[in-house]
């Protein structure tokens, strides 16, 4: 069964640094999802990507978070200048649809998250 | 803005038995979609269940149930003959009918005790 892939599943990182998270999402999905996990805290949005840009973001998504899907099959999230509060779970995830082309729900598949630590 | 609020850090169950995980949530929209994930300790989450809110319909997928009350904004979850492998975080999420995103709850560790 096709799923959502992502590494590293662990990055260690010291304050200050770029990091880049990659995720391949199922082949033949168009739209991509990076969410965050704080460690014992809820899953957040942080921005959604269809057609080589930028849908939809929260205002978690400030200017040193990135996204760019390189080539066809990679999406990846870079953080410019990490902060010890950037530290999380990162989860990718996909999407088969626009939600707009289908009046009911468009399932989000997950990857299994790359845990970012800063330290 | 949405939320969604799910008032049990921690739940528990014998196996075999049945437990209810609440959610509710708060929006202004009249058509959302609402789901269930669960988050076993690998990390990867796992849709559990769905309900689209123009049904009056409780969605069903085997051992798992939900009790979809619109006017009260709740959303919870039933989990009949509870099995070990149903250990995990539960995640109820809501998003709307043109939104893109999810809106997470905080989650609830469900236990099941042998």
């Amino acid at each position: 069964e096709p799923e959502v892939t992502q590494t590293p599943s662990h990055q260690v990182t010291q304050m200050g640094q770029e990091v880049i998270l990659r995720c391949v999402p199922i082949s033949n999905h168009l739209y991509f999802y990076w969410y965050r996990q704080i460690l014992g805290q809820k899953v957040e949005f942080l921005v959604s990507f269809y057609n080589n840009e930028i849908s939809e973001k929260s205002e978690i998504f400030d200017d040193q978070f990135s996204v760019e899907r390189p080539d066809g099959s990679n999406f990846t999230l870079k953080i410019r200048s990490t902060k010890l509060e950037d530290s999380a779970m990162y989860f990718c995830a996909s999407s088969e649809s626009v939600p707009r082309a289908k009046p009911f729900y468009n399932e989000q598949f997950f990857g299994p998250g790359t845990r970012l630590t800063v330290l | 803005a949405q939320t969604v609020t799910q008032s049990q850090p921690e739940m528990s169950v014998q196996e075999a038995e049945t437990v209810t995980l609440s959610c509710t949530y708060d929006t202004s929209e009249s058509d959302y979609y609402l789901f269930w994930y669960k988050q076993p300790p690998s990390r990867q989450m796992i849709l559990v269940i769905r309900q689209e809110a123009y049904k009056q319909q409780n969605a069903t997928e085997n051992r798992f149930s939900v009790n979809f009350q619109k006017a009260a904004k709740s959303f919870s979850l039933k989990i009949s003959d509870s099995q070990l492998g149903d250990a995990a975080m539960y995640f109820c999420a809501y998003r709307g009918h043109y939104g893109q995103n999810f809106v997470f709850g905080p989650g609830t560790r469900l236990s099941v005790l042998p």
